[in-house]
């Protein structure tokens, strides 16, 4: 099982507003990055860190944390951005890596 | 450009073993940490193993004992040797650059690139 928690799936309205969280007590210690994942491709980094976004990412992606709980926000939401996103972290050990189960987006 | 290239997947009997390969260009594997990842057919992403810049390596729990990562700074390439292979080993498998960085707030990690995935299909 996950040590990072996602919503399975979630909807957003073209051109609205959509939020993706991720819940892990590791998340209290590291910051989580971001990939999206279309059908058929590799992940993509989306965000990383406090709220980086690598180039070439739109700014209507930004992150942002909480406690437990980090946050991969979409202001906008575009047709495109349909896609699988996966939250990543280190474990308790700081060694290990973990991914989230991944939440599927509706663009509708 | 920053590139990875996976190779050497294929379909291999349950107890067999498989090579995958890595290739980077564009940057040296032997100053980076190196990461694989698998994805199951219709599941999520699962982190397999790393290799840090020292030649400490890592390994999730339910490959550890059987999978043995590596690389070759003379090839610029890393390697994951995969032995007693399970069905539940079916997967794409991934290499990706492990980074990671001295943000202002805290150590800020993350992977990228990501290779385009080789397919590994462990069936009798």
């Amino acid at each position: 099982s996950s040590e990072l928690t996602q919503d399975p799936a979630v909807s957003v309205a073209l051109g609205q507003t959509v939020r993706i969280t991720c819940q892990g007590d590791s998340l209290r210690s590291y910051y989580a990055s971001w990939y999206q994942q279309k059908p058929g491709q590799a992940p993509v980094l989306v965000l990383y860190g406090k709220n980086n976004r690598p180039s070439g990412i739109p700014d209507r992606f930004s992150g942002s944390s909480s406690g437990n709980t980090a946050s991969l926000t979409i202001t906008g939401a575009q047709a495109e951005d349909e896609a699988d996103y996966y939250c990543n972290s280190r474990d308790s050990s700081g060694d290990h890596r973990v991914f989230g189960g991944g939440t599927k987006l509706t663009v509708l | 450009e920053v590139q990875l290239v996976e190779s050497g997947g294929g379909l291999v009997q349950p107890g067999g073993s498989l090579r995958l390969s890595c290739a980077a260009s564009g940057f040296t594997v032997s100053s980076n940490y190196m990461s694989w990842v698998r994805q199951a057919p219709g599941k999520g992403l699962e982190w397999v193993s790393a290799i840090y810049t020292g030649g400490t390596v890592y390994y999730a729990d339910s490959v550890k004992g059987r999978f043995t990562i590596s690389r070759d700074n003379s090839k610029n390439t890393v390697y994951l040797q995969m032995d007693s292979l399970r069905a539940e080993d079916t997967a794409m498998y991934y290499c990706a650059r492990d980074m990671y960085d001295y943000g202002d707030y805290g150590i800020e990690y993350w992977f990228d690139p990501w290779g385009q995935g080789t397919l590994v299909t462990v069936s009798s």
